[in-house]
């Protein structure tokens, strides 16, 4: 089972930021996060990961709390193409072997 | 470099009968995963071969099988395929120190 809890849906406007929060209470000390999206009928695509430390790269940023137990995936500016299926994951450094959650649906309107 | 390709895109095949898809990985990647996909379940992760060894599995039944050749190409096989089989297969591939995995556009199989 997913050992990562996230809302089912949220909205957000174009241009605007976009946070997705995730729920990983049981997370083990060597176990990283993972956000992967996946637009419809796509292959999912790797966003970014992190063990503890804040994360940011081209496409997003990756907020860990200092407990490791939640997380938040910030969109910077949200785009129309951003719409999409976010899955927070928790998994080994080596980030194979991914056991998917039901994820957020994340709808940019204009 | 070319992405992850899987042959073929689309299958159709009737309910008893076996079948084949193919991976091909990133070159360099020596990992490769399989994934199934379906509206009910969501994405679920089947195995993955590292250097021709299943190196992790899912709890899939043993009518799903794979391997891994030495060019670090996979097949993945479904036996004796029932109507619940029906689904998208994600295969995706790793450099396995990356944390960071690269999946193909996904073979979609239907099951009559």
């Amino acid at each position: 089972d997913a050992k990562t809890t996230q809302p089912t849906s949220m909205d957000c406007a174009e241009g605007r930021a976009a946070n997705l929060p995730c729920n990983h209470s049981t997370i083990s000390g060597n176990e990283y996060v993972y956000w992967y999206r996946q637009i419809h009928s796509q292959g999912p695509q790797y966003i970014i990961h992190g063990l503890k430390n804040n994360e940011t790269n081209e496409m997003a940023s990756l907020i860990i709390t200092e407990d490791r137990k939640s997380s938040t995936l910030i969109l910077p500016h949200a785009t129309l193409r951003d719409t999409a299926v976010y899955y927070c994951i928790v998994a080994n450094q080596a980030g194979t072997a991914l056991i998917f959650g039901k994820g957020t649906t994340l709808s940019v309107s204009s | 470099k070319a992405g992850v390709t899987q042959t073929p895109r689309y299958l159709i095949k009737t309910r008893g009968q076996q079948v084949t898809l193919s991976c091909s990985p990133i070159s360099g990647h020596r990992s490769v995963s399989w994934y199934q996909q379906t509206p009910g379940q969501g994405l679920q992760f089947l195995f993955e071969y590292f250097s021709e060894t299943q190196r992790n599995k899912g709890n899939f039944p043993g009518r799903f099988s794979g391997r891994q050749f030495s060019n670090s190409r996979s097949e993945m096989n479904v036996s004796t395929l029932e109507l619940g089989d029906s689904a998208l297969y994600l295969c995706a591939s790793s450099n396995s120190d990356m944390g960071q995995v690269f999946f193909g556009p996904g073979t979609r199989l239907t099951v009559t």
